[in-house]
């Protein structure tokens, strides 16, 4: 079946830094969305990109659909205490297939 | 609004026990998932449903385990009989079509001992 691979499995970084975070498949993907995992919550969307190339901002995140419609990065700016959690692509492939998950990123931020 | 109701929250159950989780999707949704989430294998899609109809159950790891939607708005997901290894975090999430973004409930933490 396809796959994400989500890179990197995990992050420690210094209040204020910026972070980047990525997915990569060898399918095309129609969507791409990341999600965040708060500890003991569900994954909740942050933000969905719909075009390939398109470059979509929510505060301080921003997030890209790869032109190649093959991968996405995540970035969050001038990190903080509560940016802690798992964050998550998924892809929609073509067709009325359910998400694709990567295996998550683990970011923890020292103060 | 409400988003996806799961109850319970927590549940804690002796071998052998049958346990019985419950998912409210969001109003309008058509489509139902369920998922597991482990440490070891991260978040898994055991079954989903479209219109009430189970479309996908490759996920789901053995008989033991069994989903229904028996109306728009509720699903289970039964274990019967649990077992240690089944102890994780279930999730339920719903979306307008299977091919659409979903929307997750805050889960349930189920541990067997």
């Amino acid at each position: 079946g396809q796959q994400l691979n989500q890179s990197p499995q995990s992050m420690f970084i210094q209040e204020g830094e910026d972070v980047s975070m990525n997915c990569t498949s060898s399918s095309i993907f129609n969507t791409w969305l990341w999600y965040k995992q708060d500890p003991g919550e569900g994954p909740v969307l942050l933000i969905a990109l719909y075009k390939a190339g398109e470059l979509t901002s929510n505060g301080r995140l921003t997030a890209q659909f790869g032109i190649t419609r093959k991968d996405s990065f995540l970035n969050i700016s001038a990190s903080i205490p509560s940016d802690v959690g798992i964050y998550f692509c998924a892809g929609l492939p073509s067709g009325n297939t359910p998400l694709v998950f990567g295996k998550g990123t683990r970011l923890s931020v020292i103060a | 609004d409400a988003g996806v109701i799961q109850s319970p929250r927590h549940e804690v159950t002796e071998m052998g026990q049958e346990v019985t989780l419950r998912c409210k999707p969001i109003s309008g949704h058509n489509s139902l998932f369920w998922y597991r989430q482990t440490m070891m294998r991260g978040l898994e899609l055991l079954i989903y449903f479209n219109n009430n109809v189970p479309i996908d159950d490759s996920g789901m790891p053995e008989d033991r385990f069994s989903a229904k939607m028996p109306n728009a708005s509720f699903s289970t997901l039964k274990i019967q009989p649990s077992e240690p290894r089944d102890s994780a975090v279930y999730f339920c999430a719903s979306s307008w079509t299977s091919g659409s973004e979903q929307y997750f409930g805050p889960g349930t933490r189920l541990t067997v001992t």
